[in-house]
């Protein structure tokens, strides 16, 4: 199984700051099709999760421009450009390319 | 805002019973591989099953093999997760969601819509 490991576990982020979060993959998450399956996930508090990104940079509708993702390979990141209350939650990374479908542990953003 | 409903949570005895269900409307149903995500307390996500659009291909964490089925319904819009042999170790919250596109039960642009869950607590 593909083993997604997610840094730093716990994120301590000042309002107006940015964030920054790492997924690394222990393999290669490019597929046969030459896209790159690896998703962002936001959990707010008591709510389910929500999709953020998918294939590593592209935004779901509704998800603010101050969310980014890029990577390539086995490494990935998404970054919060200034962070807002809103935020605050925990963030995993999700891979679609390798059997079984596997996520991160989880980075649990709070606001200093 | 479109989203699943999830019913037939509860508290359970180990070896034990449950029949989940999720109904899903106005997401065109048929068109989507289904799957079931759970989340133990305080824990992260992991995925558990999902179903081929006309539920002819159907794929398991190994842990659950054996032991849970999931099936839909498509004339009900409806997604159902058969528990049987229950163990501690299932408590969590059960999430349904969707996916456009499997490849032998590996799902791409994967889990754009969640439901809210339900629980499942297995405990004597």
């Amino acid at each position: 199984d593909v083993v997604m490991t997610q840094s730093p576990l716990s994120l301590p982020v000042t309002l107006g700051q940015p964030a920054s979060i790492s997924c690394r993959s222990s393999q290669s998450l490019v597929y046969s099709d030459g896209n790159t399956y690896l998703n962002w996930f936001q959990q707010r508090p008591g709510q389910s999760p929500r999709r953020l990104i998918y294939k590593v940079s592209n935004r779901d509708s509704g998800v603010p421009d101050r969310f980014s993702g890029s990577g390539s390979g086995t490494d990935f990141t998404l970054k919060i450009s200034r962070v807002e209350a809103e935020d605050v939650g925990v963030y995993y990374c999700m891979q679609g390319t390798h059997w079984l479908i596997t996520f991160g542990q989880g980075t649990r953003l709070e606001i200093k | 805002e479109v989203q699943p409903v999830e019913s037939g949570g509860g508290l359970v005895q180990p070896g034990g019973s449950l029949r989940l269900s999720c109904a899903v409307s106005g997401l065109s149903f048929s068109n989507y591989w289904m799957t079931w995500v759970r989340q133990a307390p305080g824990k992260g996500l992991e995925w558990v099953a999902n179903i081929k659009q006309d539920g002819s291909e159907k794929y398991y964490v190994d842990s659950v093999k054996g032991r849970f089925t999931i099936s839909r319904d498509n004339a009900k819009n409806s997604l159902y997760l058969q528990m049987n042999s229950l163990r501690a170790e299932d408590t969590a919250v059960y999430y349904c969601t969707r996916a456009p596109h499997c490849f032998n039960g590996v799902c791409q642009n994967a889990f754009d819509i969640w439901g809210r869950g339900t629980m499942v607590t297995v405990s004597s």
